[in-house]
């Protein structure tokens, strides 16, 4: 298992500022997922960020926008830049424990956005 | 594409049963996941399936079919505390999840 702590847990930001998000992990894990989760939809994964390398972005996502820093194992954070209404959501962050690449994913608590 | 359908939203009694299907179409297949989210907490991992057959996991099982692409998880003798929202998931050839959109399961007494 995991222990993931993320913050904030909420925030309220002012359209057009940039809010970083923090994901610490209790283990050291190769592979660290941000996901985003809009009011009543599921998950959507925006990037998967390994230590020492650039993250790797879905579509529709650009590192302009969601810049993400992966230091070491135990953490990581992604920018939500210039932000707008539009990026209003739940962001987690998340690891996969587990055997190969079949193992679960544990989340994170989930930063709470709203955007003016 | 790749899809994952389940239904938006369900209603059960408590203890009662109830099952929730889930339709996966994918480009390959390494496995159906299902997790468990209630309202404003993460996801949590609730079974894994790779193989046909129905996994039992106490209160929960989850089936599979690979020839049909389909999977149901399966809640019994349902509790209150299970009212949340149910989330199928399936690994595609890259080992990328697929995610549904969720069941909202509601629990009445």
């Amino acid at each position: 298992s995991a222990v993931i702590s993320q913050k904030p847990s909420r925030d309220i930001c002012q359209r057009g500022t940039s809010l970083t998000i923090q994901c610490q992990v209790d283990s050291q894990v190769t592979m660290m997922f941000w996901y985003r989760q809009q009011p009543g939809q599921s998950l959507t994964l925006i990037a998967t960020a390994n230590q020492g390398s650039e993250a790797t972005y879905e579509s529709g996502f650009v590192i302009d926008k969601f810049p993400i820093s992966r230091p070491n194992l135990t953490f990581s954070t992604l920018t939500v830049s210039n932000m707008s209404p539009e990026d209003s959501s739940i962001y987690l962050c998340s690891v996969e424990v587990g055997q190969g690449r079949t193992g679960e994913l544990f989340f994170g608590e989930g930063s709470r956005l709203t955007v003016l | 594409g790749q899809n994952i359908d389940q239904p938006t939203e369900m209603t059960a009694t408590e203890g009662a049963i109830v099952q929730i299907n889930c339709t996966y179409q994918t480009s390959g297949f390494n496995g159906l996941f299902w997790y468990q989210q209630h309202a404003g907490e993460a996801p949590t991992f609730l079974s894994y399936n790779v193989l046909d057959g129905l996994e039992e996991k106490g209160r929960f099982s989850s089936f599979l079919s690979r020839s049909k692409g389909y999977s149901y998880l399966l809640l019994k003798e349902l509790q209150m505390k299970d009212s949340a929202s149910y989330l199928c998931a399936a690994k595609d050839s890259n080992y990328q999840l697929i995610w549904g959109a969720g069941t909202k399961l509601i629990i009445k007494p």
